[in-house]
């Protein structure tokens, strides 16, 4: 078993959907969780950043970090064809002094108009 | 504009060469990452270093090397002896100066072996 567990999709929506996306992940020592934006061919963009369980809004966009059940969720909220892209889960703990970011394998979005 | 710069965008290799791909930030962070990314694989960890002169294997580290001389610069040299290296490589750097931290990524570089 992956220690994050991620849908690969693709996941298809009409323009204004609100999307759910999603990671499961199997170490409880986790404490720090992101969630990257990934266009074609491009590096990752750091979305959101959440500590230790809980909400955090941002625009359209809210996180969810729910450790007792080891699961974090992305919404986005009036998607638009912008928000197509795939994306990542990352979570980190403190191990030996750093915090190595573990992925998942990101989750394809399509917003179609 | 402080970021991360990677470089060259698109790399090709011939059979039997080393390549080295640049990677540079001036966001002063401390910790610097390598990434391989392949189709359907996610983001697999090369190496990495949280101070200078110093580094650590991560999971797929074999066929790979890095330096660490300089806080600004972590280059990542695939030699010879890394059996499939066509992929995206993707360099990340953190600050590590509170509890925890995220990390912010380069554009890429696309390496191909002809």
């Amino acid at each position: 078993q992956k220690e994050v567990e991620q849908d690969p999709g693709p996941l298809s929506v009409p323009e204004g959907a609100i999307v759910s996306l999603n990671c499961t992940y199997s170490n409880s020592a986790f404490q720090y969780f992101m969630w990257y934006r990934q266009y074609s061919r491009k590096g990752p963009e750091l979305l959101m950043y959440t500590y230790s369980s809980g909400n955090k809004e941002d625009g359209r966009f809210t996180a969810q970090v729910d450790k007792s059940s080891k699961y974090i969720s992305l919404f986005i909220r009036d998607s638009q064809p912008s928000d197509s892209a795939t994306y990542l889960c990352a979570m980190s703990h403190a191990s030996g002094g750093s915090y190595i970011p573990t992925f998942g394998r990101g989750t394809s979005l399509i917003v179609h108009p | 504009d402080g970021g991360i710069t990677q470089s060259p965008k698109y790399l090709f290799r011939k059979e039997g060469q080393n390549v080295t791909l640049s990677c540079e930030q001036n966001l002063n962070h401390d910790a610097m990452y390598w990434y391989r990314q392949d189709p359907g694989q996610g983001l697999r960890l090369i190496y990495y270093s949280q101070i200078v002169n110093d580094f650590q294997k991560g999971d797929i580290a074999e066929g790979y090397s890095v330096s660490r001389e300089k806080k600004e610069s972590f280059p990542l040299t695939v030699t010879s002896a890394q059996k499939n290296p066509t992929a995206f490589y993707l360099c990340a750097s953190s600050s590590r100066d509170r509890d925890g931290d995220e990390a912010f990524f380069g554009q890429g570089t696309r390496l191909t072996v002809v």
